[in-house]
């Protein structure tokens, strides 16, 4: 059973550019969360998905941050017009279909985004 | 409001055991997980507690006590392979956002 898959592991991006991160849940999977780990800090969330639904985006920016996870393919966090500040792992977690609260988090390997 | 609280780094030699605190002031609680993270990596699941109580799992073990927000991780038998962060997080109650502490970096030397 392949776990959490992220793509791509390193991007690298010039200010004002877009960064699309994507994320595909375990198999048998359909919620999906993001977090983001700025350099010495701790993982913050972002944003819990499931099929086409956003369900919790408290932890979202207000501007240029946007997530989706539709019925077909992966996740997508997008970042459009990337500032220095945007340069962070992102990293994607999955929980099983049954989604009771607590259920375990599996988290992907990451992308580690670099705005220069 | 969240708040969780671990030491931000700790030294422990290979073989000796080592305690790693978090404390926590949560609105609402659905249980806390630990994860292991190594550096450039994900942060894999370790151990979960939503009673109180002592949970074994070979060489790792996690205690709770709710009335107290109070967590620890104990390792036993250290091993060089056990240098990492760990992470303590909180399952709240509205949904099912993690909310995570700083990271408690362990360094173990031979």
């Amino acid at each position: 059973n392949a776990g959490v898959m992220q793509n791509p592991r390193h991007l690298v991006r010039r200010r004002g550019q877009e960064a699309r991160l994507r994320c595909s849940p375990m198999k048998g999977h359909s919620h999906v969360y993001w977090y983001r780990q700025l350099p010495e800090e701790g993982l913050k969330f972002m944003v819990y998905l499931q099929k086409e639904n956003i369900i919790d985006e408290s932890g979202m920016p207000k501007e240029r941050f946007s997530a989706e996870f539709p019925k077909e393919g992966p996740s997508i966090l997008r970042i459009q017009q990337v500032v220095r500040g945007d340069s962070a792992a992102y990293f994607c977690a999955s929980s099983p279909v049954q989604g009771a609260t607590t259920d375990t988090q599996y988290f992907g390997p990451g992308t580690r985004l670099t705005v220069l | 409001g969240q708040n969780i609280d671990q030491p931000t780094e700790m030294t422990a030699t290979e073989g000796a055991i080592v305690q790693i605190n978090c404390t926590y002031q949560t609105s609402g609680f659905n249980g806390l997980f630990w994860y292991q993270q190594h550096a450039g990596e994900a942060p894999t699941f370790l151990s979960y507690n939503v009673l109180d109580g002592l949970e074994e799992k070979g060489r790792f073990s996690s205690f709770l006590s709710r009335s107290k927000g109070y967590s620890y991780l104990l390792l036993k038998e250290l091993q060089m392979k056990d240098s990492a962060s760990y992470l303590c997080a909180v399952l709240g109650a509205a949904g099912n956002k993690l909310t995570f502490g700083g990271g408690t970096r362990v360094l173990v030397k031979p």
